[in-house]
Order: C-alpha cells, then structure tokens, then sequence
C-alpha cells in the first residue's frame, strides 16, 4: 500500500526556537497534504490542508504564523513550528492523498512527538 | 457540519471475549465513514471503512462494523480479541470519499487483559 514517512518521528527543542517536520509521500504523488494535531488522550484535530504549489488552508483558531506549511512538491510537505513553546508540544500527523484518486483514504505519517522544554 | 461521537473513552476486555466499541454521527449530508487504529507511538492505520453498498463492511483482522443511517451509527465490532488488539480506535467521518479531510472522534482505548 502507500507509504507516508514522517520525519522526525521525536523531536525536543529549546522555548524559542523553530522546528521543522516532513511529510513524504515515498510511493505515490499527492497533490494535498493534511496536517493534524493530537493532544494527550484527545483526538485528532485538522489543522490546515496543505496544497502543492499554493498556500495552506488553515482551519479556524490555527495561528499560520506560528505553523508555516510548505508545500513544494508532489510527494513532500513540511510544517514548521515557529517560535516554539511548551504548549506547542503534542503529537503532529501527516496525511496524503494520491494524486490519482486512486484511494479513497488518506495515509497517514507515523507522527511526530514534539516536546518543547 | 459533522461531528463524531465515540461514547466510550475506555474498554477493558479479557482476551477472546468479545468487544463493541460504539460510534455515532451526526450530519445534514451524506458521509463515508471510517475506523482508524493507533497503537502506541504510531501513526494511523485505516482499519475499514463505509463508502457505499453493503452495510456490514470487515478488516482483514477479524473487526467489522456496520453502517445503521436511521440510528447513524458506526460500531466496531470483534467477536473474540486479541492481546494485540490494545490500542487507539478513532471513528472518522468525510463529506467526500477520496478526501483526507477528516473529522475524528475522541478516540477509544482498547484493553485487552489477558
């Protein structure tokens, strides 16, 4: 089946600092990327859909400032964490779709565990 | 808008009985429907889903679910479980079937006590 692959899968980092995470889609072209966010013993909650070539869609009460989404390619897409702190720290997961429509889901990154000290 | 709702935040279950963890919805349009697993420190995994015709739709690893409009429900079922089985059960709902847009439910821990 289709791969996604995250990477990092754990990052920690400094209060003040930025951090970037990759989404690659290894096996297939994906036009968009979905970025999500998962809180301890919470679900996951969509936080912009990333569009190759063009700029994020971000759903409401998300800062773009604070997670800049780079799309650039069809099989890549980063979020960067700017400015980082403590209560940015949560488990961040990518999705992607095939460009193709040939599923009918999204796959997901194994995810990133971002702690911020 | 949609929503999810998972009823149980926790199930604990003795190893070969079996489970229901429940599910439902609640939208003005039609939706696909489906039924992620996370085990520990790990991304999602599509476990099945409901997209359209038969309303009783299977894993390959012993889980089913049915699709009840009139109840707009979505359970997962499993008649005897598995140690390996304990993980995250995230029920989702789309508007579209090949979208990745998602909108999850609050999660369901499964323990599976020998």
């Amino acid at each position: 089946g289709a791969v996604v692959s995250q990477h990092p899968s754990r990052v920690i980092c400094k209060s003040g600092t930025s951090v970037k995470i990759e989404c690659r889609s290894l096996d297939f072209q994906a036009t968009t990327m979905f970025w999500y966010r998962q809180f301890p013993k919470k679900s996951l909650m969509l936080m912009a859909t990333s569009n190759e070539g063009s700029k994020a869609t971000y759903e409401q009460g998300v800062e773009k400032d604070k997670f800049l989404i780079n799309h650039a390619s069809l099989t890549l897409s980063t979020l960067t964490v700017t400015s980082a702190h403590p209560e940015d720290s949560s488990f961040y997961i990518c999705s992607a779709r095939d460009l193709l429509g040939r599923n009918t889901e999204a796959f997901f990154g194994q995810g990133t565990r971002l702690t911020v000290v | 808008a949609q929503s999810v709702t998972q009823l149980d935040s926790q199930v604990p279950v003795f190893e070969e009985a079996p489970v229901e963890l429940r599910c439902n919805y609640s939208s003005s349009v039609s939706v696909y429907l489906f039924w992620y697993v996370q085990y520990p420190n790990q991304g999602l995994q599509l476990l099945l889903k409901y997209l359209s015709g038969s309303t009783l739709v299977e894993s390959i690893n012993g889980f089913e679910a049915e699709f009840n409009k009139s109840q707009t429900s979505f359970h997962l079922r499993k008649p005897s479980v598995h140690i390996s089985d304990t993980a995250e059960y995230f029920c989702a709902v789309s508007r579209s079937s090949n979208t990745g847009k998602l909108i999850f439910g609050q999660g369901t821990t499964l323990q599976v006590k020998p």
